[in-house]
């Protein structure tokens, strides 16, 4: 199947920092990503859709200017977590769906993990 | 409502047990479903696609039921490593995103 990277897999930073994260499609095309955030025992949470070319659209409650999404290419996404805070501790997934396929199939990156201290 | 609704349990079951989960979508629009598995701190992984005409791989089996707008995955002879959360996931005509049940913890227990 398809194959959907994401770096860094863990990273640790200071409080008012910002962390950068990378997710890209290995083998396929992908003119739209989407990032979820999930906490500890909770489920999935999509956060914004990332449109290659264009600006994301963001899920409600999710402030755009703290969360920056960048999608250069049809095969890279970058989430931006600006000044970020203990609270915004989280794992955060891309996935991205191969449009060349009529499947609605999203392929997920193995997510990162973020630790603000 | 939300658009897709899924018992989250936990579900703790023997080895060897048959268990059943359920997931019910709000919108008739609703046309592809999934489930996904999801281990501990781990990403989602496509478990199997769930067809109208029901589906079966090995000990799983999904089941669609458009006019009662559920879906089901029933898990046979049931192994230690089915241990997992188990996520019921559909997609709809105009949309591109994907919408997300919040998963079924299972615990198979020896």
């Amino acid at each position: 199947g398809a194959v959907v990277s994401q770096h860094p897999s863990w990273v640790i930073c200071k409080s008012g920092t910002s962390v950068k994260i990378e997710c890209r499609s290995l083998d396929f095309q992908a003119t739209t990503m989407f990032w979820y955030r999930q906490f500890p025992k909770q489920s999935l949470m999509l956060m914004a859709t990332s449109n290659e070319g264009s600006k994301a659209t963001y899920e409600q409650g999710v402030e755009k200017d703290k969360f920056l999404i960048n999608h250069a290419s049809l095969t890279l996404s970058t989430l931006t977590v600006t000044s970020a805070h203990p609270e915004d501790s989280s794992f955060y997934i891309c996935s991205a769906r191969d449009w060349d396929s009529y499947s609605y199939e999203q392929y997920f990156g193995p997510g990162t993990r973020l630790t603000v201290t | 409502r939300k658009e897709v609704e899924q018992d989250p349990g936990p579900f703790n079951v023997p080895e060897g047990a048959t268990v059943a989960f359920n997931c019910t979508y709000s919108n008739s629009a609703s046309q592809s479903f999934f489930w996904y598995r999801q281990d501990c701190r781990k990403e989602p992984k496509l478990l199997m696609s769930v067809y109208s005409s029901g589906n079966e791989d090995g000990r799983f089996t999904a089941q669609l039921n458009r006019a009662s707008q559920y879906i089901s995955l029933l898990i046979r002879d049931s192994k230690l490593s089915d241990s997992a959360t188990y996520i019921c996931v559909v997609a709809r005509t105009g949309a591109n995103n994907l919408f997300f049940g919040t998963g079924t913890r299972l615990t198979v227990i020896p």
